[in-house]
């Protein structure tokens, strides 16, 4: 069974940075590509960036460009994702999502829970 | 980036009638790189359709998907008590990959 449990989610200040983690299990993590996705509680669904099963290629949506970095380490079956001067905007539900296959263009067949951030004073 | 509009916002419907929620894309979706994806209260979203057509794994054959170009459906047959969610479509043919508002299925 695909587990995914994200971690890091938090109360940040405006400006700072923080680092999300997904340990993901169940199934062959390096031969996957990987998505994060954010929801505002109540709202709809924003992908915010995905990664090739290798690191090689990813991308990212306009609003988070040049701030959000996301990377794995296949050898640790970790997803993350490196946030920097966060915005009030960002305050959100983030999920990692595995990808339907090696390739990053394709949609994301599991989910985690998510975890929170919060961006206020 | 492509903008995805999905009608109607919400649908009031009973158990076992049939529904056809609309995705309208502001360009063309390439290869029918669309997806849709259900959101029960308090879930993480779940896969539904792929390719625009194909079912993902363990999915009911009540949906069906169907489309290309810039427009696409998501019809449901007999609605069962747990179909009623909020529903999703997404691109992922042209980055940056984009979801649509939603469609709200609620009981009648």
């Amino acid at each position: 069974e695909v587990q995914l449990l994200e971690s890091g989610g938090g109360l940040v200040q405006p400006g700072r940075s923080l680092r999300l983690s997904c340990a993901a299990s169940g199934f062959m993590f390096g031969d996957y590509a990987m998505h994060w996705v954010r929801q505002v509680p109540g709202k709809g669904l924003e992908w915010v960036s995905g990664i090739s099963w290798n690191g090689d290629n990813a991308g990212y949506a306009d609003s988070v460009k040049g701030r959000f970095t996301i990377s794995r380490d296949n050898a640790k079956k970790s997803l993350y994702l490196q946030m920097n001067s966060l915005r009030a905007e960002d305050m959100a539900l983030y999920y990692c999502a595995k990808g339907f296959n090696s390739g990053w263009y394709h949609a994301a067949d599991s989910w985690g829970q998510g975890t929170l951030v919060i961006v206020s004073s | 980036e492509i903008v995805l509009t999905q009608s109607p916002g919400t649908l009031s419907l009973s158990p076992g009638e049939r529904t056809t929620l609309s995705c309208r894309a502001s360009q063309s979706v390439s290869s029918s790189s669309l997806a849709w994806y259900q959101q029960r209260p308090g879930q993480a979203p779940r896969l539904l359709i792929y390719g625009a057509s194909s079912r993902a794994t363990g999915i009911p054959d009540r949906f069906t998907g169907s489309g290309s170009g810039t427009d696409f459906t998501l019809t449901i047959s007999r609605l069962e008590p747990e179909d009623f969610a909020v529903y999703y479509c997404q691109q992922y043919g042209s980055s940056p990959f984009t979801f649509g508002p939603g469609t709200k299925v609620d009981i009648k």
